[in-house]
């Protein structure tokens, strides 16, 4: 079975600091993993996905992200955080590209001025 | 090109009552799938529908049932609502065929159940 587990359901950092949140996935299939991030009161948008090509996967907003199968990882950094930047982000894992999506509980980041 | 739109965007339903949910697709794609986001929680998956058929479903009860039109829009509806049916309720599209899994959400229905 598919699942993800993203650790911290809060994060907080200084406006220009790192932005690190972190995203586990098991998954008995190659899978396909997703970063989808949700402003209030709105539905979710795509940050950025891996699918079997680069390990290394750049996004939008400065984000970007690395498969590690080893760690079966698929953390999210950014740089330098800008205030902009606070919503909830979620990871989410597709197997093989099928259907169906299984989301993580997601993070809340905020972005301290 | 036009994005996943749904509607109502907000609504309130006693316990008991039903309740239809409408998604229109993004232009140009031909799948339709639905989320149930609990507050607080990450999106669940409800159902997909692919050619005005159900293409694969979540751990969701029979009362929670979809419908695709042929313009790809598609209903959400749900019988007997329960206290824990609250949520919001998002649609997103996809073009079968396309092997990235690429999920586009509209903004999502906002269901209270009283």
């Amino acid at each position: 079975a598919q699942s993800v587990t993203q650790l911290g359901s809060h994060v907080s950092v200084s406006e220009g600091a790192l932005v690190l949140l972190r995203c586990n996935y098991s998954s008995s299939v190659p899978p396909y993993l997703f970063w989808y991030v949700q402003y209030p009161n709105q539905g979710l948008q795509l940050l950025l996905k891996y699918t079997s090509a680069a390990t290394l996967v750049k996004g939008i907003n400065g984000f970007e992200a690395e498969f590690k199968k080893s760690e079966t990882s698929f953390h999210l950094t950014k740089p330098s955080a800008h205030m902009s930047d606070a919503a909830e982000y979620f990871c989410a894992v597709s197997p093989s590209g099928t259907y169906k999506y299984i989301f993580g509980t997601g993070t809340r980041l905020k972005v301290l001025a | 090109e036009t994005g996943v739109t749904q509607s109502p965007t907000h609504l309130i339903k006693t316990r008991g009552q039903q309740v239809t949910l409408r998604c229109s697709s993004q232009s140009g794609h031909n799948t339709v799938s639905w989320y149930q986001q609990a507050l607080g929680q990450g999106p669940q998956f409800i159902f997909q529908y692919y050619r005005e058929e159900e293409n694969g479903r979540g751990n969701f009860p029979p009362r929670f049932s979809g419908l695709q039109f042929p313009n790809y829009s598609s209903e959400l509806n749900v019988n007997a609502l329960e206290l824990d049916d609250s949520a919001l309720y998002l649609c997103a599209s996809s073009l079968a065929g396309v092997n990235t899994g690429e999920l586009f959400f509209g903004e999502g229905s906002r269901l209270t159940v009283l």
